[in-house]
């Protein structure tokens, strides 16, 4: 079946854009993840939600990020007025509540 | 501190042997991911363990929950398995929310 697939696979923006992430999780998993890894960095947690629950936001690293989900399935990841520092791999993972985890191939953001 | 530890940051080894990294966490966990990446590849989840052990192959990962640690072994390391791998911790952060919390990363290396 299929898997977590993220669109686009790679986004070049310019400096103060803004930019969509996009996540299709699998079929069925309630709970969706976002992350990224920049550069030479470890994994980095921003946003959780979990089926039509209000999203765990504690980790995103500023107000331009915001993400929703749509009738708890696709979620998108939105980043105003973005920054160099924002460069990064952006990963989605789904899971059913609690167990293992499947990643999403990633969207590569280079911010010019 | 970070709240997941791992060990050794960088491991070079020759085809055959067999290879140990380790993780420590310093949280009350519901689950452990050992996770791989390979250069430029994406995320695969190789285990979700809570308790014991589980073997995958040429894979073996152990959790001791009573002193908050892990192990994942490789024997008869090829060079295929050269890739970072990454210890991630799975907390419930209230009612049903889960967070991964991820390690820094092991690169391992194995030469022929």
């Amino acid at each position: 079946g299929a898997g977590v697939s993220q669109s686009p696979s790679n986004k070049v923006t310019e400096k103060g854009k803004d930019v969509e992430l996009r996540c299709d999780p699998i079929s069925g998993h309630t709970a969706l993840y976002w992350y990224r890894q920049s550069l030479g960095q470890g994994l980095e947690f921003l946003i959780y939600f979990q089926g039509n629950s209000a999203p765990d936001k504690s980790g995103l690293p500023s107000d331009r990020f915001s993400a929703e989900r749509t009738g708890g399935s696709v979620s998108t990841l939105t980043i105003q007025r973005t920054q160099q520092e924002d460069s990064a791999v952006y990963l989605c993972a789904s899971s059913l509540t609690g167990v293992r985890e499947y990643f999403g191939p990633g969207t590569r953001l280079t911010v010019l | 501190k970070n709240e997941v530890e791992q060990s050794p940051q960088n491991l070079t080894a020759q085809e055959g042997e067999f290879i140990t990294i380790n993780c420590s966490y310093s949280v009350g966990i519901s689950a452990l991911h050992w996770l791989q990446q390979h250069p430029g590849g994406g995320i695969v989840s190789l285990f979700m363990l809570s308790s014991g052990k589980k073997k995958h192959g040429r894979l073996i990962a152990t959790i001791n929950i009573q002193e908050k640690h892990s192990s994942l072994h490789i024997t008869a390391s090829h060079p295929r398995d050269s890739a970072v791998y990454i210890c991630a911790v799975l907390k419930n952060s209230g009612g049903s929310n889960y967070k991964l919390t991820f390690g820094k990363g092991t690169l391992l290396t194995v030469n022929p």
